[in-house]
């Protein structure tokens, strides 16, 4: 079955990078998308970028200038790599994949608080 | 970038109660909206893809509608289990944006 799963730092100082991988099994990097998606404690979802299925990469325009998503199709994975960390990135973390229409799997999360 | 506005933030009912909840788009998006429901420290599950088509394992009373702007995610007849936060998000853009949520809480 379909499954993503993140990991990486729970905690990251301010002004560092924060690393995140989405591990997926279940189907193939070369033939869907991969999302990602976080959301501050106790407040909405947020569209980070996407990882698409021919290569190419999409941003959200607030995140462009910090933001890299890659990947390595031979280890299923989708990496996320963001710069510049401070407090207000603090959040759970999401790799998502779509379908033709809406997010249909989701990781569990993970969750990064940026703090000294 | 596509804004989302959902409305009410929040709506306090009673279960068996029927409700409608809203997402505006900023522009035109066709039927290019999807509905999630997320439960505390859960995440995000699809209910609806494309304004009104059903996902499999989704019950029946979740239902969706509207095209250009207008959405309307509808419940019949609230379940306990039902009362969590509900986001749109639209897919017309290349850039995807998320509604700010709207919170279904027990009256």
């Amino acid at each position: 079955q379909v499954q993503l799963k993140e990991s990486g730092p729970g905690l990251v100082q301010p002004s560092q990078t924060l690393s995140l991988t989405c591990t997926v099994s279940g189907f193939s990097l070369t033939s869907y998308n991969v999302h990602w998606v976080r959301q501050p404690p106790g407040k909405g979802l947020e569209w980070m970028g996407r990882m698409r299925y021919n290569g190419d990469t999409s941003y959200n325009s607030a995140l462009k200038s910090r933001l890299s998503i890659s990947r390595d199709t031979s280890k299923n994975q989708v990496f996320l790599k963001m710069n510049s960390l401070q407090t207000d990135d603090t959040g759970t973390y999401y790799c998502t994949r779509d379908r033709p229409g809406g997010f249909a799997y989701w990781g569990q999360g993970t969750l990064v608080t940026v703090s000294s | 970038n596509i804004v989302l506005t959902q409305s009410p933030a929040t709506l306090s009912v009673t279960p068996g109660e029927s409700v409608s909840l809203s997402c505006r788009a900023s522009q035109s998006i066709s039927t290019s909206i999807h509905w999630y429901q997320q439960k505390s420290n859960e995440s995000p599950r699809l209910l609806i893809k494309y304004a009104s088509q059903s996902i499999s394992g989704i019950p029946s009373r979740f239902s969706g509608s509207g095209s250009g702007t207008d959405f309307t995610l509808s419940i019949n007849r609230v379940e306990s289990e039902d009362f969590s936060i509900y986001y749109c998000q639209q897919s017309y853009s290349s850039l995807l944006t998320f509604g700010s949520g709207t919170k279904l809480e027990i009256k």
